[in-house]
This record gives C-alpha cells, sequence and structure tokens, in this order.
C-alpha cells in the first residue's frame, strides 16, 4: 500500500448507528487531517493531529470522535449522526503542520446518514 | 472572518484554449498558496504551489500570485478534455495559521 488510505469508501448509517472511518498513511507523515466536503461547499478542515497529538478541534459537534493511536493511522468515530453529515470525509497528511509541505489526501469516504 | 474565494464556475474552454482560474483571499499575512485538482469523485492533488510573487511554471500549468491584490491564478495553457476537473485554491499562514484553508473550488470543463 503507497499514500494514503481510507477505509471504508463508502458508508451508509442510520442515526442511531455508530462507526467508525479508518485512515492509514504510508509516507512517514508526522501530521494528519480530517476534513468535510460536501456539495457546493469548500473542504472544512476538521481535526488535525501532530505527533499523535491533537493540535485543532474546528468547533467540530461530539458526534465526531477523532483518535490517533499513532503518527500513522487515524480514526474518526461517529455516533448519532445526523442527516446533514451525510458528505464525503477525507483525511490528509504532510510532514509537519507548520511547514510549507503539501498534503496527501486519502480517497475518501462517501457517508450517508439516513 | 478568513475567506477564501474562487468563481464556482462551470468555466468552459475549448481544447487547446487557455484556461485561466481566479482566486482571492482575505489575509495580506497569507504566505503559502496551493492549486489542487480534484477529479469527480476522487481526491484533491497537489498541481502547483506558489510562496513569492510573480509566476512560476511547471508543464502547460502556471500559478501567479499578487500579493498586493491578494490574488493567485492558475492558468492552463493547450488545456485538454483530461483537465476537466474541479480546481480548489488553498491558502496557509497569517491568520490562517498553519492549516489550508480552501476555496469552494472552479469547475473546469474542456470541450473537444
Amino acid at each position: 500500500e503507497t499514500g494514503v488510505t481510507q477505509t471504508p469508501r463508502h458508508l451508509v448509517m442510520g442515526m442511531t448507528n455508530k462507526k467508525s472511518l479508518k485512515c492509514e498513511q504510508h509516507l512517514g507523515h508526522n501530521a494528519m487531517y480530517w476534513y468535510k466536503q460536501s456539495a457546493k461547499k469548500p473542504l472544512e478542515l476538521m481535526f488535525v493531529y501532530n505527533f499523535k497529538e491533537q493540535t485543532e478541534n474546528n468547533s467540530v459537534p461530539s458526534r465526531f470522535s477523532p483518535e490517533c493511536p499513532n503518527s500513522s493511522h487515524l480514526f474518526l468515530h461517529l455516533h448519532t449522526l445526523q442527516p446533514e453529515d451525510s458528505a464525503l470525509y477525507l483525511c490528509a497528511s504532510s510532514q509537519e503542520p507548520s511547514g510549507d509541505d503539501e498534503q496527501f489526501f486519502g480517497p475518501g469516504t462517501r457517508l450517508t446518514v439516513l | 472572518q478568513k475567506e477564501v474565494e474562487q468563481n464556482s464556475g462551470p468555466l468552459s474552454v475549448p481544447e487547446g484554449a487557455i484556461a485561466s482560474l481566479n482566486c482571492t483571499y482575505s489575509d495580506r499575512g497569507s504566505q503559502s498558496f496551493f492549486w489542487y485538482r480534484q477529479y469527480s469523485g476522487k481526491s484533491p492533488e497537489l498541481i502547483m504551489f506558489i510562496y513569492s510573487n510573480g509566476d512560476k511554471e511547471d508543464g502547460r500549468f502556471t500559478a501567479q500570485l499578487n500579493k498586493a491584490s491578494q490574488y493567485v491564478s492558475l492558468l492552463i495553457r493547450d488545456s485538454q478534455p483530461s483537465d476537466s476537473a474541479t480546481y480548489l485554491c488553498a491558502v496557509k499562514g497569517g491568520d490562517y495559521g498553519q492549516n489550508f484553508v480552501f476555496g469552494p473550488g472552479t469547475r473546469l470543463s474542456v470541450l473537444p
């Protein structure tokens, strides 16, 4: 595996379900990110982890709970979501957040909340 | 309020023409500027970045930065149908801090 991978690629869940999104980067980067991309809206930064420590929580509702066990893995735990949470969730990584390094994106998880 | 603005498009150009994509940003202290391309159903991929005023060329792509006008553009020469995608402008630094702030993207359609 190379680059940034995400699983699952598609997820349909009810509002009472609990599910988790997984991201893994094989680039040796130190920073990982979760973004939300909704139709006709800019990419919204949700969380930033630098060396496994959360450095940014962009006013994300508590029904989204991130977890970063190590620099290569990032999870987004979902519970009691709302239909408006349906979107493409993108994971990204970079060497470190403070530099001018580009961010590499995973393929995303298309989430539908019924 | 931190803002990065782009025309949503769609911008339609004939094959072989020059496509010009524009982006404005609100924070004069911004330092780094990136252009990403996103094909439908795919994730964004970096095309170019620029830090200094002026032009930066890479193959058929030229990024232009004018910090005084808070304006960055991407020119695509000899446009191909395979260039049809959404182009995202991203800004970093200044009040934007260490994280990227993305514009809404411009959808480009190159007509054969």
